[in-house]
């Protein structure tokens, strides 16, 4: 089946450490997007990609970084400048970035800082 | 600005019974999409039903129905006949397709309970 697969489920930082979640697709999607969820809140945009060695800043890309080497995968590394990471960091997919569809998501990373 | 406005925190449903959470939306664009996401306390994000802009007719799937107000710019999910299962947060999210087409905005989300 395809869909998308987000790598750890949980995964601990210690202070000063770079971390990277892993999202890999085999939807054949074009563009893929990296949100960040704290308790309570919405999501927010932290980078995307719309095509292969592209990507774009979101709205807190601030101690965060991607690459897109490959269509299929869009790793985030939560740097040691990202001052409070704990967060529930999703990865979405979507057809065609300019077209009027929606998402699909992966099932999630949690990232706690110990 | 604030672009989607859930003013609905927490939510609560009898079993059985249709509810109602709203959203509302900010844009300049006049081609746009509206979306209603789920996500269960598991974490992931479930797509619900889609909506958009030029659609005349309100968007329907199984259970949910999406009441698309233009003028209002109102895009409300109605879920009817509640489930245990329907407990979940929602998101309403919005995709504008002139000035912000690649990407999805999402609203702050409602909390509902069904209760038995």
């Amino acid at each position: 089946d395809g869909g998308i697969t987000q790598s750890p489920k949980y995964l601990f930082r210690k202070e000063g450490q770079n971390v990277t979640l892993s999202c890999e697709q085999n939807l054949n999607h074009d563009a893929m997007y990296w949100y960040r969820q704290d308790p309570g809140q919405g999501l927010r945009l932290i980078y995307y990609s719309q095509i292969v060695n592209d990507f774009q800043k979101g709205d807190i890309a601030e101690g965060y970084s991607v690459s897109r080497e490959k269509k299929e995968s869009f790793p985030l590394t939560v740097t040691s400048a990202q001052k409070n990471p704990t967060a529930f960091y999703l990865c979405a997919s979507s057809l065609d970035s300019g077209q009027s569809y929606g998402y699909t998501f992966g099932s999630g990373t949690r990232l706690t800082v110990v | 600005a604030q672009k989607i406005t859930q003013t609905q925190p927490g939510m609560f449903v009898q079993e059985k019974e249709a509810v109602t959470l709203d959203c509302t939306y900010d844009t300049s664009d006049q081609s746009y999409g509206l979306f209603w996401y789920k996500q269960p306390s598991s974490g992931e994000m479930i797509f619900l039903i889609y909506q958009g802009s030029y659609d005349e007719q309100n968007a329907t799937e199984g259970r949910y129905s999406l009441n698309f107000q233009k003028a209002r710019k109102s895009a409300n999910l109605v879920i009817s006949a509640s489930q245990l299962g329907d407990s979940a947060m929602y998101f309403c999210a919005m995709r504008e397709l002139e000035t912000s087409y690649d990407k999805v905005i999402f609203g702050p989300g409602t909390s509902l309970s069904v209760i038995p």
